[in-house]
């Protein structure tokens, strides 16, 4: 079945960095998605890694994949308030690439 | 502007009345998808429709009846609903194939009263 879990609250100074864990089930996904999602607004794709990947690098994104554990984190360098928001992690489901199921959200706060 | 356009933002209906979501994108996408977004719960996938036809319905309940008249509108028609249907409906596009992710509307925020 297809179940995304991650923490649901985080806490960070400004200026830290973040990290966001979020643990999949499907071993057959094909992709795996990070969204940000400000208050009042939809989801916005931050960033997306390819199975075959272990680590993608975009700015002050870092993505990390163990396929072995399904286990997928979000690192953010230099947390900045403009950083708060809900993070989804996402997975493309079986050979359906564009199906995506989500995970509930975890609420990045970043306190001063 | 995130290419996908929602509409209304906000919406307060009675559980008798009759209302309806709209949803819009001009790009070029030929997947079309509803979601029901509930505080701090999954994103919970309600309808895929790809090139105009329903490709999914996750045992939605019949007061919730989507329509795609082409590939570049959504609508979901609401009636008679309930006060847990309350909560953020969300629409967003992709192609059907490969790795673009979807592309989110902003949604609409709907109380039953």
């Amino acid at each position: 079945g297809e179940d995304v879990e991650q923490s649901l609250f985080l806490s960070v100074r400004e200026g830290d960095s973040s990290v966001i864990n979020c643990t999949y089930t499907d071993s057959s996904s094909t992709y795996l998605y990070w969204y940000k999602q400000e208050p009042g607004a939809g989801l916005q794709l931050l960033t997306y890694i390819f199975s075959n990947m272990d680590m993608k690098q975009d700015q002050r994104l870092t993505v990390l994949l163990n396929k072995k554990d399904k286990h997928l984190s979000l690192r953010i360098a230099d947390t900045q308030t403009g950083d708060s928001a809900i993070y989804f992690c996402a997975e493309s489901i079986g050979s359906n690439d564009y199906k995506l199921s989500f995970g509930a959200g975890t609420t990045v706060t970043v306190r001063a | 502007e995130t290419g996908v356009t929602q509409t209304p933002r906000h919406l307060v209906m009675g559980m008798t009345n009759k209302k309806s979501l709209k949803c819009e994108q001009h790009l070029g996408h030929n997947a079309m998808y509803w979601y029901k977004q509930s505080a701090k719960k999954p994103l919970e996938l309600m309808f895929v429709y790809s090139l105009e036809e329903r490709v999914e319905n996750n045992s939605v309940p019949s007061r919730f009846s989507p329509e795609c008249p082409n590939s570049s509108h959504l609508f979901l028609h609401l009636h008679t609903l309930q006060p847990e249907d309350s909560a953020l409906y969300l629409c967003a596009s992709s192609q059907d194939t490969g790795s673009g992710g979807y592309t989110f509307g902003s949604g609409t925020r709907l109380t039953v009263v």
